[in-house]
């Protein structure tokens, strides 16, 4: 069982920031969150993770809260490409726990 | 493109019968992994190899085995298949055996239907 909890969908106009929360109330300290995305079929994509503080890369944003419960992913400027099922993971005995993840349709 | 080759796309078989997948790693990855996505199930870890190595298990079938080899390109042996079996198998590849900075790149994955 997935140590996340994640919205089964979320919709965003295409150009807007997506923000897609997730919460891991149960997270330990040295436990890293990460988050792929899976676009219809193909293979998982990974997009960030990070630990304590907020990170960035050319892909997203992740917000990590002061207490870790819960993170946030910003997709700054989503297109239709970003249309995808995100999932949230904190992996369990060192190993990637897909859940559900959130369905992201972005609207043109 | 994720460096990541799963062959075959597709594959059609009956109950009963026996397929293998196979998988190569992006060039310089050691550690294969194998997951299974079925509609009930969502994306499932079943094993992982490094270096040739098993490392890690998790719901994989005893009807079910891999093995990596010295070039390091993996293979899934599925047998007695079940209707049950029907489902997208991934592989996914990383440089070392894990850890939070050991990211995954994963393959096309494999469709495989049993009728």
């Amino acid at each position: 069982d997935a140590k996340t909890t994640q919205p089964p969908s979320m919709d965003c106009a295409e150009g807007r920031a997506a923000n897609l929360p997730c919460n891991h109330s149960t997270i330990s300290g040295n436990e890293y969150v990460y988050w792929y995305r899976q676009i219809h079929s193909q293979g998982p994509q990974y997009i960030i993770h990070g630990l304590k503080n907020n990170e960035t890369n050319e892909m997203a944003s992740l917000i990590i809260t002061e207490d870790r419960k819960s993170s946030t992913l910003i997709l700054p400027h989503a297109t239709l490409r970003d249309t995808a099922v995100y999932y949230c993971i904190v992996p369990i005995n060192e190993k990637l726990t897909f859940g559900t993840g959130t369905r992201l349709t972005i609207i043109p | 493109d994720s460096g990541v080759t799963q062959t075959p796309k597709h594959l059609i078989t009956a109950t009963g019968q026996r397929v293998t997948l196979r998988c190569s790693p992006r060039s310089g990855d050691l550690s294969v992994y194998w997951y299974q996505q079925s509609l009930d199930q969502g994306l499932q870890f079943l094993i992982q190899y490094y270096n040739g190595e098993e490392r890690a298990k998790g719901n994989i079938l005893e009807r079910f085995s891999a093995q990596q080899f010295p070039d390091l390109h993996s293979e899934l042996n599925l047998s007695s298949l079940e209707l049950g079996d029907s489902a997208l198998y991934f592989c996914a590849s990383s440089v070392a055996s894990g850890g939070p900075f050991d990211e995954q790149f994963f393959g096309p994955g494999t469709r495989l239907t049993v009728l």
